[in-house]
């Protein structure tokens, strides 16, 4: 049962740089999203998506593109990488977009820009 | 504004001393609130969603409470493998129409053997 698959799970980009994080999903969920987690905030969301071919922005989506062409696949883009972009980045999926439904976390991918 | 927040942000305790985390909230329209456990490089796992003031649940040593202005987390008899990160997480209808979710920026546990 694998859940929500990020892959990779480290990289180090140089300033400028564009790179894509993996996002794939098994349980058959509408609703994807990418957050990032900087020490002493709160997880942030980027984008998110409440179905293939609809996506949104989020709190902080400057610097990022996404796309959902399939229900199970999420791939977040970083256009062209900047220092304040370093963070651990998560993808989390859920059934649909309400209370009863909680959110299921990807394992993370870290990034160092430099 | 919706906040949330987490206090304390970092807890030691010994094994088997109880105690509890504390989530204060301020949101408009309240949908449901949130626990998750978050271990050292892994993504968070979700523990409870509580809906309304005087809810509670339990699993195994945590039982999560939920006031109309807070949450808090009770860890009973806790063991080492409860040491970990404790989010805390709001969603709440917005001015707009839709919903949204705040998250806290978690307290860390440490259960010392």
């Amino acid at each position: 049962n694998a859940g929500v698959t990020q892959t990779p799970k480290f990289q180090v980009l140089k300033t400028g740089q564009s790179m894509t994080l993996q996002c794939a999903q098994d349980m058959n969920h509408e609703y994807m999203s990418w957050y990032r987690q900087d020490p002493g905030m709160g997880l942030r969301l980027i984008h998110y998506s409440v179905g293939a071919g609809i996506t949104d922005q989020g709190e902080v989506p400057n610097g990022y593109n996404v796309s959902r062409s399939t229900t199970e696949d999420f791939p977040l883009r970083l256009l062209s990488a900047a220092p304040s972009q370093t963070s651990v980045y998560f993808c989390a999926s859920s059934l649909r977009t309400a209370a009863n439904s909680p959110l299921h976390f990807g394992n993370g991918t870290r990034l160092t820009v430099t | 504004e919706d906040q949330v927040t987490q206090s304390p942000e970092a807890l030691r305790l010994q094994e088997g001393e109880s105690s509890s985390l504390n989530c204060s909230y301020t949101v408009s329209g309240l949908r449901g609130l949130f626990w998750y456990r978050q271990d050292p490089g892994k993504g968070p796992e979700f523990l409870f969603t509580l809906y309304s003031a005087g809810e509670e649940k339990e699993k195994e040593r945590l039982k999560a409470t939920l006031t109309k202005k807070e949450s808090f987390l009770h860890i009973t008899a806790p063991k080492p493998e409860d040491s970990a990160t404790y989010l805390c997480a709001v969603q709440a209808r917005t001015n707009f129409g839709n919903e949204k979710l705040t998250f806290g920026t978690g307290t860390r546990l440490t259960i010392i053997p």
